[in-house]
């Protein structure tokens, strides 16, 4: 059964712009959720997306979007990056008590 | 407060020997679930075992087990047989409202450095 993944893997971006980072769960989950992990604030949570639904949101500011489609499929929006953004941002897919992760999108804000 | 604390920053093993990593909870759910997870510098996040709130039997998965105090809130990880794979960072984490939500609570994590 394949893992989790995301792309793009590495993203590097400048201040003002957008970006769209992709996840695919493990198939058969329907829960995906996206966490942000930097060194000053370690792994926060910044929403869950259940049957195309956000069930879960983190304290994040509204420039953090994401949506999820029929297949689990989700997408996580940042825009007008500032470069606080720079992280490792994480997306796990869920199902009963299990929840694995992905490789991780590493985004460099310039 | 914190949802998740783990007092240690930095742990050293020996090559061989078990190592046991603090975890502290705070909830008030009576429904929740603790996780371990490994994540090497590559950056992914390893999942190792997991303890159900109403599990009486603490939870093993090979050379990993979890030492579950309910009473004290604990959730500490023992990892036997060290070896030098497992050098890396190790998060405790927490999910409440098991059935209505997966959002995770995480620990800042242990550094583990097993000495050869």
């Amino acid at each position: 059964k394949a893992g989790v993944t995301q792309t793009p893997r590495y993203l590097i971006k400048t201040r003002g712009q957008q970006v769209t980072l992709s996840c695919s769960p493990i198939s058969g989950h329907r829960s995906v959720s996206w966490y942000q992990q930097t060194p000053g604030q370690g792994l926060q949570f910044l929403f869950e997306y259940f049957s195309e639904t956000q069930r879960n949101k983190g304290n994040f500011p509204g420039r953090f979007s994401g949506r999820q489609f029929s297949n689990s499929r989700s997408e996580m929006n940042v825009s007008t990056l500032e470069l606080g953004d720079s992280a490792l941002y994480l997306c796990a897919s869920s199902l009963n008590n299990e929840q694995f992760f992905g490789p991780g999108t590493r985004l460099t804000v310039l | 407060a914190q949802k998740i604390t783990q007092t240690q920053p930095g742990m050293f093993v020996q090559e061989k020997e078990a190592v046991t990593l603090d975890c502290t909870y705070d909830t008030s759910d009576q429904s929740y679930g603790l996780f371990w997870y490994k994540q090497p510098s590559s950056g992914e996040m390893i999942f190792l075992i997991y303890q159900g709130s109403y599990d009486e039997q603490n939870a093993t998965e090979g050379r990993y087990s979890l030492n579950f105090q309910k009473a004290r809130k604990s959730a500490n990880l023992v990892i036997s047989a060290s070896q030098l794979g497992d050098s890396a960072m190790y998060f405790c984490a927490m999910r409440e409202g098991v059935g209505r939500s997966n959002q995770f609570y995480f620990g800042t994590g242990t550094s583990l450095t097993v000495i050869p």
